[in-house]
């Protein structure tokens, strides 16, 4: 079975500070890999994704992400964080399946929450 | 121009009620999906219909029902409502079954 596991329930980081985010995954087979935030009392929105090509993967916000298969990590990273990053942040696989076996079925990781001081 | 709506966004009833939750998108996706996130943020998907076809039905209770009327319609019945129940539900949409999901504001139930 797979699962997700974000390493850090919460990271405080200084505004204009770089930040990572850690994820590893746990699967038998290829997944499609996710990072989602959610902002206070808000749905989830996708900050980028992995389906496959490039293992460096850039979303929105300036946050970008590296597929590494042999450590079955994807972690999440940004150069300078702004107050406004300030937010619950999501990993999620989705397995990857062959002919019509896809479920499109996202297993999250518990999330980290992301603090950034001024 | 919401993407994906829920509806209503807050919803407290009582233990033993039956109560229901909405769901649409005008992405034109046929792809529709339930999640359900715990007091402590963990999020779990609980249904999810291709083409209005059951395609997951994640050993939830049969309390909970989905119906898909349309593509673009989703609904969550949930019958004999528990204090456990209480929760954040999530709807979700894609186009097919590979990619990013689109998520709905959530409906904060809470069972009293």
């Amino acid at each position: 079975a797979q699962s997700v596991t974000q390493l850090d329930s919460q990271v405080p980081v200084f505004e204009e500070a770089p930040v990572e985010l850690r994820c590893n995954y746990s699967s038998s087979v290829s997944v499609y890999l996710f990072w989602y935030v959610q902002y206070p009392n808000q749905g989830l929105q996708l900050l980028l994704k992995y389906l496959s090509g490039s293992t460096l993967v850039k979303g929105i916000n300036g946050f970008e992400a590296e597929f590494n298969k042999s450590q079955t990590s994807f972690h999440l990273r940004k150069p300078s964080v702004h107050i406004s990053d300030t937010a619950e942040y999501f990993c999620a696989v989705s397995v990857k399946q062959h002919g019509s076996g896809n479920t499109g079925k996202l297993i999250f990781g518990q999330g980290t929450t992301l603090q950034v001081k001024p | 121009d919401t993407a994906v709506s829920q509806t209503p966004k807050y919803l407290v009833t009582q233990m033993g009620n039956d109560k229901s939750i909405k769901c649409e998108q005008n992405l034109g996706h046929d792809t529709m999906y339930w999640y359900k996130q715990d007091s402590k943020k963990f999020l779990k998907i609980m249904f999810s219909y291709n083409n209005k076809e059951l395609i997951i039905n994640e050993t939830v209770p049969n309390r909970f029902s989905p119906k898909s009327p349309d593509k673009a319609h989703l609904n969550l019945h949930i019958n004999s409502l528990e204090l456990g129940d209480s929760a954040v539900y999530f709807c979700a949409s894609s186009q097919g079954l590979v990619g990013e999901q689109y998520f709905g504001p959530g409906t904060r139930l809470t069972v009293t």
